[in-house]
C-alpha cells in the first residue's frame, strides 16, 4: 500500500531564506508523486509532479522537488521564501493499486513566512 | 478555461438533515473525485466517479453516496448529518481516470459543511 509522510507538521521561514518541506514515501510500485498547496479557505492547488522523466521537478513559483529512490523521498524545496507562500502544503502520492482518483495525502506541513 | 466549480461554497445544516453538494467539473473532464478534508483526519477520498460510473469508494458510512450525470457534473449527498460531518468537501476533476502523472486532480474552492 502506498503511503506518505510529511516529516514537519509546521515549517518557519524569514522572507528571502530558502524553504525545505521534508517527505518520504512508501510505494509498491514506481509511485506517482505530487504537492499541492492550499491557502486558507482555497482548494487544493496543484504545484508539481513527478513523472518519472526526471528525478528534478520544477513546478510553479520557484517551487522544485527531487525524487530520490534510495531514500524514498521527495522534498520540496524554494530557494527564497515569498510571504506569498504562506500555506499549507501536501505531500501527495496517487493509490496505483485502485487504478481510480484516489489519491493519498500527507497530513500537510503548515508554512509560516515572516517578514 | 473555467476552473472546477463547487455550489455552494458554504452549507450549515442540523443533526438528522440531509445536504446535496455540486460539482462542475473542469470542461472535458470526465472524472470526478470527492474528498473530505476535517482538521482530525486531514483529506480522505470519498469516492471517484467517472463517465457516471462510481470506479472506487472510500471508508466511509453509506449516508454518503453521489453521483454524476452525463455531462460529468457531480452531486455528493449526505444522509442523517452527524456533527462529525462538519468539513471542507473538496470536489476534483480529471481527464481521464486513474489521477496519475498523466492525469492530475484539480480541485475546487470546497463546500464548507457546519452540522449543529
Amino acid at each position: 500500500a502506498q503511503s506518505v509522510t510529511q516529516l514537519d507538521s509546521h515549517v518557519s521561514v524569514s522572507e528571502g531564506t530558502p524553504v525545505l518541506l521534508r517527505c518520504n514515501y512508501s510505494s509498491s510500485y514506481s509511485p506517482s508523486l505530487f504537492w499541492y498547496v492550499q491557502h486558507p479557505n482555497k482548494g487544493l492547488q496543484l504545484l508539481l509532479k513527478y513523472t518519472s522523466a526526471a528525478t528534478l521537478v520544477k513546478g510553479i513559483n520557484g517551487f522544485e522537488a527531487e525524487f530520490k529512490k534510495s531514500e524514498t523521498s521527495f522534498h520540496l524545496t524554494k530557494p527564497s521564501a515569498h510571504m506569498s507562500d504562506a500555506a499549507e502544503y501536501f505531500c501527495v502520492v496517487s493509490d496505483h493499486s485502485s487504478n481510480t482518483g484516489k489519491l493519498i495525502f500527507g497530513q500537510g506541513t503548515t508554512l509560516q513566512v515572516k517578514p | 478555461k473555467a476552473g472546477v466549480t463547487q455550489t455552494p461554497r458554504y452549507l450549515i445544516k442540523t443533526r438528522g438533515q440531509q445536504v446535496t453538494l455540486s460539482c462542475s467539473p473542469i470542461s472535458g473532464h470526465r472524472s470526478v473525485s470527492w474528498y473530505q478534508q476535517t482538521p482530525g483526519q486531514g483529506l480522505q477520498f470519498l469516492f471517484e466517479y467517472f463517465s457516471e460510473t462510481q470506479r472506487n469508494k472510500g471508508n466511509f458510512p453509506g449516508r454518503f453516496s453521489g453521483r454524476q450525470f452525463s455531462n460529468s457534473r457531480s452531486e455528493m449527498n449526505v444522509s442523517t448529518l452527524e456533527l462529525g460531518d462538519s468539513a471542507l468537501y473538496l470536489c476534483a476533476s480529471s481527464s481521464l481516470t486513474g489521477g496519475g502523472y498523466n492525469s492530475p486532480l484539480h480541485f475546487g474552492n470546497g463546500t464548507r459543511l457546519t452540522v449543529t
